[in-house]
Formats: C-alpha cells, structure tokens, sequence
C-alpha cells in the first residue's frame, strides 16, 4: 500500500518550452502534496505545499509563476515547469501525505529526471 | 525553525560490520523523525519514523533507531551490513503540525565485500 507514481519518469527537453509533471497517489487519498527539488548529490529542497483545492504554498525563493502547482483531486497534483532553462535541469521528487491515518509521515514516488537542453 | 545534521557525509563499513548513522536534530517542539533511504535515481523510502511513542523503534531491512532527547539525536542502527544497504540515508524532522518535513544532508552508505 501507499505507493505513490510520477509520470514522466524522465523527460528531455528544449529551452523555452514547459514541461508537465504528475504525481498521483496510486490507493490511499492525500489532501497534501509536496514537490522537492533535488540536485547530484545534494538533499531534497522542499519547493511547495500543495493542497486539494487551494492554491499552493511556496517556499522562500521558488517561482510561483515559473513552477505552477496544480492539485486538481485527492490522488493528483501537477507540477509545470513554464519556460524551461538549462538551469531547472534537475531531480524532481513528489510526496504524498494520506488523509488518513499517519503523524507526518510522506509516501514519496520515484522522481522525475528533468533535462533542457 | 527546525533543522537536522547529520554528521558524515559519507560512511564505508564492511560487508558484516555495524552500520551507524549519526543524525541530532534542533526543535522547539516535540519533534517527529524519520529515516529515509534512497537508491540511485530513486525516490525515498521510510526506513523508520519516531512519534513519540516508544523511544527505539524498529524499522524495515533491520535498521533501527533511537532517540535520545537528552543529546537531540536519532541515530541510524544496523548490527550487519549487507551489500544492498548501500545507499544515500536522509534523516528528517517533522512538527507534526506544518507536517513539512527537513531533511538533513544525507549520508551515502559504501559496503565494502
């Protein structure tokens, strides 16, 4: 139980074009998201809260207007990337808290490997 | 604010030997800790959780942990390695309220054969 998908599992693409990322969580319902930023070698930066039905919580220094969170259902929330660089290359990683039953605890899916060009 | 350190970046032990993680945390409130695992081009994987019930808990693969209030740690056991416990550990803290979780900086594990 608890497993938690992203889709697309990698994606490769050019400068200036957006890219979407799902995470879905596959038998248990989340109100709460999260979207972590990881670089080689690094620890997981939380990027945003995201919420079913509500508006996303950004961290200190992350982009709203460049990373859209979109968490439309209870199993589902999207992260685009509008407008890709070189330099949003990187690991994204979602988690998903279940409504209910646990204390704090987050299902994490496997990430997606993002590359611009 | 929260925050975890965990102490060595990087930890190589032999296959068979003790296998010890070392994580303190900071926290004004009650905290909620985990230990997390994660393989190559992988995402994390619960290892074990604190929530203040009993103070060594017991977690999957024959990991443990346990936390001490007194020297705000939460320390990552395994009596033998072996070489599939190879990986990058994250220690992370938790108010249980905000429920975001931190993560300290991790701590890739080498098993020598």
């Amino acid at each position: 139980g608890a497993v938690v998908s992203q889709h697309p599992s990698w994606v490769i693409c050019k400068s200036g074009t957006s890219v979407k990322i799902e995470c879905r969580s596959l038998d248990f319902q989340a109100t709460t998201m999260f979207w972590y930023r990881q670089f080689p070698k690094q620890s997981l930066m939380l990027m945003a809260t995201s919420n079913e039905g509500s508006k996303a919580t950004y961290e200190q220094g992350v982009e709203k207007d460049k990373f859209l969170i979109n968490h439309a259902s209870l199993t589902l929330s999207t992260l685009t990337v509008t407008s890709a660089h070189p330099e949003d290359s990187s690991f994204y990683i979602c988690s998903a808290k279940p409504l209910a039953g646990g204390l704090g605890e987050q299902f994490f899916g496997p990430g997606t490997r993002l590359t611009v060009l | 604010a929260q925050s975890v350190t965990q102490l060595g970046s990087h930890v190589s032990v032999s296959e068979g030997a003790l296998v010890l993680l070392r994580c303190n945390y900071s926290s004004s409130v009650p905290p909620y800790l985990f230990w997390y695992v994660q393989y190559p081009n992988q995402g994390l994987q619960l290892l074990l959780k604190y929530t203040s019930a009993a103070t060594l808990v017991k977690g999957i693969n024959g990991f443990e942990a346990e936390f001490k209030k007194s020297e705000t740690s939460f320390h990552l056991t395994k009596p033998s390695a072996h070489m599939s416990d190879a990986a990058e550990y994250f220690c992370a803290v938790s108010d249980g309220g905000a429920q975001k979780l931190v993560f300290g900086q991790g701590t890739r594990l080498t098993i020598n054969p």
